[in-house]
Parts: C-alpha cells; structure tokens; sequence
C-alpha cells in the first residue's frame, strides 16, 4: 500500500496568515492522483482538491494544491475562520486508496 | 443536486449483525463508484472498500477484507455495509462517497459524501 505522512500534525496559525501543509507518499502517485480533503468538527469531509491540483466545484481560490510524485503541497493563502479544520491527502492512484493522518489546522 | 443519504445512528451489542446504507440522488446511480470511509471515535479516515453499482465488483482495503461486506442495488440506488458478528472495535462513523468522474480525462475522488452513519457497539 501506499503509505501518505502529513506534515505537521498541527499548524497552529492566525487568521489572515498562510498556511503550507505537506503530504510525501512512500512510493510515487501516478498521474498525480491526490486529493485534499477537509473535515470540520462534527461534519462529513469535503473534498479541496483533485489531481494534485485542480480546485473541485465551490472552492475557494486561497487553497491551492501543487506537487507531483512523492511530494504534495496543500496551500491557504490566507486563512479565513472556517478554514481551521483538519485536512487529509488521499491517492487514488492505485488501490487500496489510502489517506494521510491528517493536519490539524488551530488558531 | 447530487446527494448521498445515509441510515441513521445505531447500537448494536457484541456478536450481533448490522446493516448500514447509503441512498443516492441525483445523478445516474449506475455510473460512479461509491466508496466506504470509517472514522473511529477522535481519529482519522480509513479507506474500507468501493463498489462499481453497475456489475457489483468490489475491492476491498486489507484491513476490512473479510471483515465487512459491500453490496448495491441498483433498483433502489443504495449501497450497503455490512457485518454479520459486529466488535467493540467496529464503533465509529462510517460515511459513504462518491467516486467522481474525468472531466477532460483527469479523475476525481470522493467528490460527494453522505452525512455519515455512527454505528455504536457495546454490551
């Protein structure tokens, strides 16, 4: 399986300042596919971002995913108030799919 | 408006059995894969399983193989989950969600998500 590691596993930040979280898989994510999922406190997960990059339906432009390979950036630009959540990677490249432990994002 | 409606919350006692589902909205049931997602109490997402509603094949993540049992039916456009002797350790949310589809050839996942289903086991 491929394994994912987010890095950090907190990222305690200020409203308005940019927020850089990491996802390295253990071997390589064929055509990029991985995913940005976001889940707030006692809500379903959502879906950020798509192959690595491409924003999915009614995101925002502050979160920005980039990478390729092994290494996969998500980044808020500025972070607004509702985006301090949790985030996970996911690949979907190959199956099993596997998600990442997560990024605590705080205040 | 594409929707996934999960079954609501249940407790179950050790040993016993369970079903759980999934009823899909608004879009054509048969096309996309749906994927089932386990989250225990204060942790993260684990990746149990996905379905191809249109010819019922299934793949499984190691951890769930033999464990847990996906199935569909198309005439009621639901996914189901299910166990036949439930632990204590099987307590958790668990949510659907929807394999997207490939937009100029490049492929979503998990694109749209049920509300989730707690499913609690304890004597």
């Amino acid at each position: 399986d491929i394994v994912l590691t987010q890095s950090p596993g907190t990222l305690s930040l200020s409203p308005g300042e940019r927020a850089t979280l990491s996802c390295r898989a253990s071997q390589r994510v064929n055509s990029g596919y991985l995913a940005w999922i976001q889940q707030k406190p006692g809500q379903a997960p959502r879906l950020l971002i798509y192959a690595a990059s491409i924003r999915a339906t009614d995101i925002p432009d502050r979160f920005s995913g980039s990478g390729s390979g092994t290494d996969f950036t998500l980044t808020i630009s500025r972070l607004e108030p509702e985006d301090f959540a949790m985030y996970y990677c996911e690949q979907y490249a190959t199956s099993p799919r596997t998600f990442g432990r997560g990024t605590k994002v705080e205040v | 408006e594409v929707q996934l409606v999960q079954s609501g919350a249940e407790v179950r006692k050790p040993g016993e059995s369970l079903r759980i589902s999934c009823k899909a909205s608004g879009y054509n049931f048969h096309k996309y894969w749906i994927a089932w997602v386990r989250q225990m109490p204060g942790k993260g997402l684990e990746w149990m399983g996905i379905i191809n509603p249109d010819d019922s094949e299934i793949t499984y993540g190691w951890a769930f193989q033999d464990q847990v049992t996906i199935s569909a039916d198309k005439s009621f456009s639901t996914v189901y989950l299910q166990w036949t002797s439930l632990k204590a350790s099987d307590s958790g949310m668990y949510y659907c969600a929807r394999r997207g589809d490939c937009p100029n050839g490049v492929c979503k996942d998990l694109d749209y998500w049920g509300q989730g289903t707690l499913v609690t086991v304890s004597s």
